[in-house]
């Protein structure tokens, strides 16, 4: 079946840190893949995505590649800001699916102390 | 603007007491589906929605219905909550195409006692 694995939290940087959170995959045929983001007392909102092998998704300073030989799509940023703390999903969905849910990896909170 | 509407965004509830979350989207997607989030479980589907009257099981059903009479609205309806219905509850809309955004409410936080 389609699963996603990240990295346990919780996360705790000190500000302009380097951020990964790592991100690994399986699923059957060329899935699209997502981080999504939580903050605080809210939904979850679309940070970046990636549809295909070699792509890289960025946005708000964050990237992610799409790696299919290593079914990986690992978050990244190069200094986090205390505006960043909040939970973050990487999540999948696979094409030509007639149902198209998200299947989510269980999420890692992220915490940047000033 | 864009957006999913969820409510109510709390709820305090009692074992058996029949009881709807609303949700709805104003982008005219085809899409809708509803998540539970659980701490270590991460979201899981509970129904989806294709398209207006079609609906369907996700991976977490029992215990739940849903209807879609309207393309904007998609009601959860728990007819007999039960304590392990406690959770954080998310309804999304996409265009329903792999590769598209899925927007989200801002969430309903159920608590059955």
């Amino acid at each position: 079946g389609n699963s996603v694995t990240q990295m346990e939290g919780p996360v705790t940087l000190s500000e302009e840190a380097f951020l990964t959170i790592n991100c690994t995959y399986t699923a059957t045929g060329y899935p699209s893949l997502f981080w999504y983001v939580q903050y605080p007392g809210e939904g979850l909102q679309l940070l970046l995505k990636a549809t295909k092998a070699d792509d890289k998704g960025s946005n708000k300073g964050f990237e992610a590649t799409y790696r299919k030989e290593t079914t990986s799509f690992h978050l990244e940023k190069g200094s986090v800001q205390v505006s960043d703390s909040a939970v973050y999903f990487c999540a999948l969905i696979r094409r030509n699916s007639g149902n198209t849910p998200l299947v989510f990896g269980k999420g890692t909170r992220l915490s940047v102390i000033a | 603007e864009a957006q999913v509407t969820q409510n109510p965004r709390y709820l305090i509830t009692v074992t058996g007491k029949k009881l709807t979350v609303t949700c709805s989207q104003n982008m005219n997607h085809e899409y809708m589906s509803w998540y539970r989030q659980d701490p270590g479980l991460g979201l899981r589907q509970i129904y989806y929605s294709m398209n207006v009257e079609v609906t369907d099981k996700g991976d977490v059903p029992e215990g739940y219905k849903v209807s879609r009479k309207e393309k904007r609205n998609f009601p959860l309806i728990l007819e007999s909550p039960s304590p392990n219905q406690t959770s954080l509850y998310f309804c999304a809309s996409s265009l329903g195409h792999a590769n598209t955004e899925a927007f989200f409410g801002q969430g309903t936080r159920l608590t059955v006692v």
